[in-house]
C-alpha cells in the first residue's frame, strides 16, 4: 500500500523560505510510471497545483509560482521536497504531496496534508 | 492556462437523489479529466480518471462522462446519493500544463 507523508515546519515567517518534504513508502520513487507533485489549498478554498517532478529530476511548475518554487527529489531516501521562497500570508495553506500517474497525469495517491502558516 | 469551471458551486440533495455536477474546460482537453472527492479535513480522493474510468474501489454509483463533441464539457453523476457522499467534488484537467482544477462543488444535505 503506497503512502505519502508530508513533513516540515508549520509556521514560516514572511519573506522566508517554506520547506516541506514528502516521504513515500510502499513504492519506489524511482518508478518511471509516476511523477511526484505538490498541491496546496488555502483554508476554505480550492486546490492549486504547484508543480511536479519526475524520477530523473525533470520538473514542471505552475507559472504563477515558478519564480519562487523548487521541487527536488532524493531517490536514496525515497523523498521529494518543496521549497517556496519569499513567502507571504497568501502562501498560508494546507500543502499536499501526491503521486501522479503517467502519462494521464491524474493524482491517485495523496498525503494527508500539512498546514503551513505564514506569520511573524 | 486552461480554466475549469464547475457548476453548480453547491447543491443540496437528499439521500437517494441523483446528483449531476458539470465541469467545463476553456478549451478542448480530450478525455484528460479526473474527478476527486474531498471530505472536510481530509485529502482529496481520486474517483474517476480519463473522464469515465472508475478508480479501483470507488462505488459504481459514481459515473463520469463526456458531454457533447468538443471535448470540453464533462459530468459527474452520483446515481443514488449515500450519506458518505456528502463532500466537495473537484474536476482536474491534465491535457496541458499547468494542471488545473475546477473551483469545486459542495454536495450538502437537504
Amino acid at each position: 500500500q503506497v503512502q505519502l507523508q508530508e513533513s516540515g515546519p508549520g509556521l514560516v515567517k514572511p519573506s522566508q523560505t517554506l520547506s516541506l518534504t514528502c516521504t513515500v513508502s510502499g513504492a519506489s520513487i524511482s518508478s518511471g510510471d509516476y511523477y511526484w507533485t505538490w498541491i496546496r489549498q488555502p483554508a476554505g478554498k480550492g486546490l492549486e497545483w504547484i508543480g511536479r517532478i519526475y524520477t530523473s529530476g525533470s520538473t514542471n511548475y505552475s507559472p504563477s509560482l515558478e519564480s519562487r518554487v523548487t521541487i527536488s527529489i532524493d531517490t536514496s531516501k525515497n523523498q521529494f521536497s518543496l521549497r517556496l521562497s519569499s513567502v507571504t500570508a497568501a502562501d498560508t495553506a494546507m500543502y499536499y504531496c501526491a503521486r501522479i500517474v503517467s502519462p494521464n497525469s491524474y493524482m491517485d495517491v495523496w498525503g494527508n496534508g500539512t498546514t503551513v502558516t505564514v506569520s511573524s | 492556462d486552461i480554466q475549469m469551471t464547475q457548476s453548480p458551486s453547491s447543491v443540496s440533495a437528499s439521500v437517494g437523489d441523483r446528483v449531476i455536477i458539470t465541469c467545463r474546460a476553456s478549451q478542448g482537453i480530450g478525455r484528460w479529466l479526473a474527478w476527486y472527492q474531498q471530505k472536510p479535513g481530509k485529502a482529496p480522493k481520486l474517483l474517476i480518471y480519463t473522464a469515465s474510468t472508475l478508480q479501483s474501489g470507488v462505488p459504481s454509483r459514481f459515473r463520469g462522462s463526456l458531454s457533447g463533441t468538443d471535448f470540453s464539457l464533462f459530468t459527474l453523476t452520483i446515481s443514488s446519493l449515500q450519506p458518505e457522499d456528502f463532500a466537495t467534488y473537484y474536476c482536474q484537467q491534465s491535457n496541458n500544463l499547468p494542471l488545473t482544477f475546477g473551483g469545486g462543488t459542495q454536495v450538502q444535505i437537504k
